[in-house]
């Protein structure tokens, strides 16, 4: 069936350090992919997509790097700080957006 | 523009009730979607809707009904609430299927 999943359920990382979360996807026909962003109480936001005909989007300080050989992708935080902390969901779309269960980031001093 | 707005924040009902938690936006999307929350869980599709007038179901759909009577409504209809209802509810917009989705803040349901 259609799944996302993600590798760490928990990361923790230093101040300043560079955060990579990954998540395998199982659907080759899905064309699209979305990062999110949840604090605590909020809705998911928005961080960063990227589309299928690309392997590497950037953003402002955010990476997102996708394989299609082996159905992974990737989100690269740069100079993680302590506003990064949170919850980063990827999500596919085959034809509807489908989430994966999540990756909390830690950000310790 | 307000975004996405969702009603009520928080929700208590007995098992057996029915209730419509109200999702609305103003930025002229026409895909609209309701999401479930469960702690410490990915969101998961409950129905969406791709216009007025359109619907159809996600992961989850039962227990639930939607309608699209605008463009700018989606609301959720629980006809009948369980404890299994008990969730976090997020609703959401954006322009198309390959577009961000914006969320609302969401609904708090506890189902008794």
């Amino acid at each position: 069936g259609e799944s996302v999943g993600l590798h760490l359920p928990t990361l923790s990382v230093q101040e300043g350090d560079n955060s990579i979360i990954n998540c395998a996807y199982s659907n080759s026909a899905s064309d699209y992919f979305i990062w999110y962003k949840q604090e605590s109480g909020k809705g998911p936001q928005f961080i960063i997509d990227i589309r299928s005909n690309m392997d590497k989007r950037q953003g402002q300080r955010v990476t997102v790097l996708l394989n299609k050989t082996v159905k992974h992708l990737s989100l690269q935080i740069a100079a993680t700080q302590p506003g990064d902390s949170a919850v980063y969901f990827c999500a596919e779309v085959p034809d509807k957006l489908i989430f994966g269960t999540g990756t909390r980031l830690q950000v310790f001093p | 523009n307000a975004g996405v707005t969702q009603t009520p924040k928080f929700q208590v009902l007995k098992t057996g009730q029915s209730m419509t938690l109200q999702c609305a936006q103003d930025m002229n999307h026409e895909y609209m979607s309701w999401y479930r929350q469960d702690p410490g869980m990915g969101l998961r599709l409950i129905h969406y809707s791709v216009g007025a007038g359109i619907t159809d179901q996600g992961e989850v759909p039962n227990g639930y009904n939607v309608s699209r009577s605008t463009t700018e409504d989606f609301p959720l209809r629980l006809l009948s609430a369980a404890p299994s209802q008990t969730s976090v509810y997020f609703c959401a917009s954006s322009p198309g299927h390959y577009n961000e989705q914006f969320f609302g803040p969401g609904t708090r349901l506890t189902v008794l």
